[in-house]
């Protein structure tokens, strides 16, 4: 298994704004993802973040919006820039491990005002 | 297409009844399959997933699901619901084994009435 933590928690921000959304794994990965979660919705993956390699994006993110880093194997950041309402979300990191299983963060949950 | 359904948007069941939640999935592959159970304010958890060994599979609390590749379903079964069921369960479908991506569902509204 692994153990994810997210930094932070939740935050209130203002249009116009950025926010970056950290991720730190208990052991090395290589796969690590960021999933958007808008209210009262599923789950939608925003990126693929492999260490060492760019982020590959998901159909309707694009990087200037979203820009991912992965410095090493156990951490990731996440950005929302130039935010607005419509960016409010719960954002959560996952990680491969163990084959095909994926574990997830708890989540940062966003207000955009 | 590839895709997945989940067939009931809300479900609400008696303590101590079956629950029974419904999913069916769009592939050309045999795919890779999960529920995950997310309760309110708390993370992700994963009940069970399949990957192509035993059609039955068992997960934590109780919980089983079905492959079944005639009808491209995975549901979801408990025979006995506890209160504590009670939360918002995702069918998840990893299309490809190449790149991991996972589909999740639109998510099932499970309430357990006393």
């Amino acid at each position: 298994s692994a153990v994810i933590s997210q930094k932070p928690s939740r935050d209130i921000c203002q249009r116009g704004t950025s926010l970056t959304i950290q991720c730190q794994v208990d052991s090395q990965v290589t796969m690590m993802f960021w999933y958007r979660q808008q209210p009262g919705q599923s789950l939608t993956l925003i990126a693929t973040a492999n260490q060492g390699s760019e982020a590959t994006y998901e159909s309707g993110f694009v990087i200037d919006k979203f820009p991912i880093s992965r410095p090493n194997l156990t951490f990731s950041t996440l950005t929302v820039s130039n935010m607005s309402p419509e960016d409010s979300s719960i954002y959560l990191c996952s990680v491969l491990k163990g084959g095909v299983e994926q574990f997830f963060g708890p989540g940062t949950r966003l207000t955009v005002l | 297409a590839q895709s997945v359904t989940q067939l009931d948007s809300h479900v609400s069941v008696s303590e101590g009844t079956p629950v029974l939640l419904r999913c069916n999935y769009s592939s050309s592959y045999s795919p890779s399959l999960f529920w995950y159970v997310q309760h309110p304010n708390k993370g992700l958890q994963l009940l069970l997933k399949y990957t192509s060994a035993a059609t039955l599979v068992k997960g934590i609390n109780g919980f089983e699901a079905e492959f079944k590749k005639s009808e491209t379903s995975f549901h979801l079964t408990k025979p006995s619901a506890h209160m504590s069921d009670a939360a918002e369960y995702f069918c998840v479908v990893s299309f490809s084994s190449n790149d991991y991506k996972l589909s999740f569902g639109a998510g099932t509204t499970v309430t357990v009435r006393a």
